[in-house]
């Protein structure tokens, strides 16, 4: 079956570029789209579409599409960013939703 | 933007049937998009379960087809999932979340989520 695939964990400091990746394989064909996960919370997006970001969502987040493999890119991380973050795709069909395995960021 | 409120038992019984539903407020769901239902075991990943448009039409995982049932009320502007056969295994976080975008379902995302709530599968 499809699968998006995350790594587990990264770490960076405040004030470094955090990127946290998202391999599938027909990312070439369909949209990627990021979700922040703070403890206890609801998933909040904070990119879709690729590259586009809610209004609400600090200009420091970015995404990109190349190929394979989707990017969640978080300029100048601060504390405030850690938290799991998830990819979401659907499968070639579009029909099947589905969720990469997350990654915890931390910074500190 | 609308509001999704999730509502429904904290504890089920092995082999019973869970039954949420969650309430819409601030949007009406005769006004468009998909209306979906996710889940999170404790300390887990995100799992789609299956989406509902107004008119009930319904698009389910394969891992949840031959047990979940997701129906829609829309004088009260809820939806509800069924999911049938519990186990401990159910054990887990629900949501419900708009199922939106520009229309095509297979183009759509999920924002907002409501809160979630804790379902628990245990004698």
């Amino acid at each position: 079956s499809y699968e998006l695939t995350q790594p587990p964990s990264v770490s960076v400091s405040p004030g470094q570029t955090a990127r946290i990746t998202c391999s599938g394989d027909a990312l070439p064909k369909k949209y990627s789209y990021w979700y922040q996960q703070k403890s206890g919370q609801a998933p909040l997006l904070v990119i879709y579409e690729d590259t586009k970001r809610p209004s609400e969502i600090p200009e420091r987040f970015s995404g990109s599409n190349s190929g394979t493999m989707a990017t969640l890119t978080i300029s100048a991380a601060q504390v405030e960013d850690e938290a799991d973050y998830y990819c979401y795709s659907t499968d070639s069909s579009g029909y099947h939703k589905l969720f990469g395995g997350g990654t915890k960021l931390t910074v500190l | 933007q609308a509001q999704l409120q999730e509502s429904g038992p904290g504890l089920v019984k092995p082999s019973e049937t869970l039954s949420l539903t969650c309430t819409v407020s601030d949007y009406f769901i005769t006004s468009g998009y998909y209306w979906g239902w996710v889940r999170q075991p404790p300390g887990k990943g995100l799992e789609w379960i299956g989406s509902i448009y107004h008119d009930g039409s319904t698009y389910y995982s394969s891992s949840f087809k031959s047990r979940v049932t997701i129906s829609v009320d829309t004088s009260k502007n809820q939806f509800s999932l069924q999911l049938s056969s519990m186990t401990a295994a159910d054990t887990a976080v629900y949501y419900c979340a708009k199922d939106g975008g520009y229309g095509d379902f297979r183009d759509n995302w999920f924002d907002p989520w409501g809160q979630g709530t804790l379902v628990t599968v245990s004698s």
